[in-house]
């Protein structure tokens, strides 16, 4: 597609309820990252991946955390049992894989309730 | 590990020019780049440079980069309301992940 496209948009969800967050990135791009950003707040790094190497995930915060790539395209990112300190805007970006910077989602916001 | 360094808030008058400035640690970094955030968006590429310019100018956007003292600033000449946002700055070395910064809230003020 023109751009990254992620869904859904906003998602409210009860605490230890699980969510699966989808990103679409541009078609080509070999690499995609995964960032969380809370209210005010900098960027988080979650989970890249690049190509068909192992995805780096030193930035995923607790094992309830999860993301997967099929098919070096669409990514999935899962998040078990909810909290509330979850709330956040998930934001996804892809790129290629020298330079050029990346291209960011428009994000999910993810209310915990 | 490569860490990058913004001041958090920054306040100017429609018509002046803003400078938002950013440090970062690792002089192998070979792309800066500057992203803007507006509220319930997400980030949007604004510019970028190479380590190997020092200056690089985009309309009312200059990036000017000092690589001995490892600073890069984002000069927005005539600052409008409509610039109001977080810009982010970050660094990489190409292929490579990149560093954000925690981000500068540039307010205009009328």
């Amino acid at each position: 597609g023109a751009g990254v496209s992620q869904s859904p948009s906003n998602k409210v969800t009860e605490k230890g309820k699980d969510v699966e967050l989808r990103c679409d990135p541009i078609s080509g791009h070999t690499a995609l990252y995964w960032y969380r950003q809370s209210l005010g707040q900098g960027l988080e790094f979650l989970i890249y991946f690049q190509g068909n190497s192992a995805p780096d995930k030193s930035g995923l915060p607790s094992d309830r955390f999860s993301a997967e790539r099929t098919g070096g395209s669409v990514s999935t990112l899962t998040i078990q049992r909810t909290q509330q300190e979850d709330s956040a805007v998930y934001l996804c970006a892809s790129s290629l894989s020298q330079g050029g910077g990346y291209t960011f989602g428009s994000g999910t916001r993810l209310t915990v309730v | 590990g490569e860490d990058v360094e913004q001041s958090l808030f920054l306040s100017v008058r429609e018509g002046d020019s803003s400078v938002i400035n950013c440090t970062y640690t690792d002089s192998s970094s070979t792309y800066l780049y500057w992203y803007k955030q507006e509220p319930g968006a997400g980030l949007q590429l604004l510019t970028y440079i190479f380590s190997n310019m020092d200056m690089k100018q985009d309309q009312r956007l200059t990036v000017l980069l000092n690589k001995k003292d490892k600073h890069l600033s984002l000069r927005i000449a005539d600052t409008q309301t409509g610039d109001s946002a977080i810009y982010f700055c970050a660094a990489g070395l190409g292929g490579n992940m990149l560093t954000f910064g925690g981000g500068t809230r540039l307010m205009v003020k009328p």
